[in-house]
């Protein structure tokens, strides 16, 4: 059973535009998200969090978009350049004094110059 | 520099054997997990400690087995009972409780077992 559901495993987007990678989960007791970066053979690196008392939460480039009656997030990334292209997870956790993080499949982000 | 360091990066075993993934965190972090990662699958946790002496399974523990005897360090030995053990491992840790805390991450491991 896939909590957290990241349901394009790769997406292709042209260097300055605007790239938008979305994240579905089922439970509705998650209540914080996190979005992380990989590259190959390397560990994830955060990038940028939201809380549910939120519905945008913006750092630089990265905007990530939190709606909560359709259990939805994104994360905009506004200029995508070719540094960005790596795989991107959402996690997800709930305030029920969890340890756990639930993370997604992964999506795999390629910016063309 | 506070970080988490893994070793080895890649770490080769014949079938069968058992294999100790080492994880050290020098962030004064509470909690830590294993988690694997596999081609097209997203991080499935193996194992997590919230506390020194203290952990529990994750999702996919059969197979493994860890220990936390010291706050920094967190190893997982993957036995000759897990039925498919290449793959990448990540070694975490945070702050404490997951929510509002962010996990950091080590660089992995990547295990083939021939």
């Amino acid at each position: 059973d896939q909590q957290v559901k990241q349901n394009s495993p790769s997406l292709s987007v042209q260097e300055g535009r605007i790239s938008i990678l979305n994240c579905d989960y089922t439970n509705s007791m998650f209540d914080y998200f996190l979005w992380y970066k990989k590259y190959p053979a390397e560990g994830p690196t955060f990038l940028i969090s939201i809380s549910s008392i939120k519905d945008k939460n913006e750092d630089g480039r990265f905007t990530v978009f939190l709606n909560k009656s359709a259990k939805h997030l994104s994360l905009h990334i506004v200029p995508s350049q070719p540094g960005d292209s790596a795989v991107y997870f959402c996690a997800a956790s709930a305030s029920s004094g969890t340890y756990k993080y639930i993370f997604g499949t992964g999506t795999r982000l390629k910016v063309l110059a | 520099d506070g970080g988490i360091t893994q070793s080895p990066k890649y770490l080769f075993r014949k079938e069968g054997q058992n294999v100790t993934l080492s994880c050290e965190q020098n962030l004064n972090h509470d909690a830590m997990y294993w988690y694997r990662q596999d081609p097209g699958q997203g991080l499935r946790l193996i194992y997590y400690s919230q506390i020194v002496n203290d952990f529990q399974k994750g999702d996919i523990a059969e197979g493994y087995s860890v220990s936390r005897e010291k706050k920094e360090s967190f190893p997982l030995t993957v036995t000759s009972a897990q039925k498919n053990p290449t793959a990448f491992y990540l070694c975490a840790s945070s702050i404490g409780r997951a929510n509002g805390n962010e996990q950091f991450f080590g660089p992995g491991t990547r295990l083939t077992v021939l």
